[in-house]
């Protein structure tokens, strides 16, 4: 079975400063993809950054960047320069032969 | 380009109820996942559709059930509605055959079942 921990479910960050929010996973299989998703209030829920298991190089988007360890089935998120509308709550997913998971969620504060 | 929508937004039913729910994708998008989202459980994934064939299907009680159009419009059943059937659905399209591409999210379903 395929599982995803987040175990931080509550982070502050001071307006325009760095934090980095944790997840890691298990899985017997070696292709699969991990993700991070934003569910801010309007509970929509959008994709931020997303890892192809076999690409060594983390991905980036913008200000969003991924440290993905894994042999060490790490997959954590760094904000940069945090902004208040990055306020939200932050799942953790893999996907992997059409099973998707998502990890418990951590509440991201950004603090003016 | 439109986003994802669901319909209704916002559902009240009495246990042993059925309810439908509606999601159209964005435009162009064949693949359309159901996602059930509770304060205990987290997010679980349902089922997905790829043209019109469930392809996968989660851990869910057969009262759970879905379907897709030729449109690529999906929409999901709850028969003999549960308390603990309330919860946030979502759902979520996207273009290709497989779960592993980018899916994008609707705002989703709040159901209360009392």
């Amino acid at each position: 079975a395929q599982t995803v921990t987040q175990s931080q479910p509550e982070m502050s960050v001071q307006e325009a400063e760095t934090v980095t929010l944790s997840c890691t996973y298990d899985t017997s299989e070696s292709d699969y993809y991990l993700f991070w998703y934003k569910q801010p209030p309007s509970r929509q829920m959008i994709l931020v950054i997303r890892q192809e298991a076999y690409k060594q190089q983390n991905a980036t988007e913008n200000r969003f960047s991924v440290n993905f360890q894994k042999a060490a089935k790490s997959f954590s998120l760094k904000i940069s320069d945090s902004q208040l509308g990055d306020a939200a709550m932050y799942f953790c997913a893999l996907m992997n032969n059409n099973d998707m998971r998502f990890g418990a969620g951590t509440r991201l504060t950004v603090k003016p | 380009k439109a986003g994802v929508t669901q319909t209704p937004r916002y559902l009240i039913k009495t246990r042993g109820q059925q309810v439908t729910l509606s999601c159209s994708p964005i435009s162009g998008h064949r693949s359309v996942s159901w996602y059930q989202q509770t304060p205990g459980q987290g997010l679980q994934f349902l089922f997905e559709h790829f043209s019109e064939t469930q392809r996968n299907k989660g851990n869910f009680p057969g009262r759970f059930s879905g379907r897709q159009f030729s449109n690529s419009r999906s929409e999901m059943n709850v028969s003999t509605l549960e308390l603990g059937d309330s919860a946030l659905y979502l759902c979520a399209s996207s273009l290709a055959y497989s779960l592993q591409e980018t899916q994008y999210f609707g705002p989703g379903t709040r159901l209360l079942v009392l």
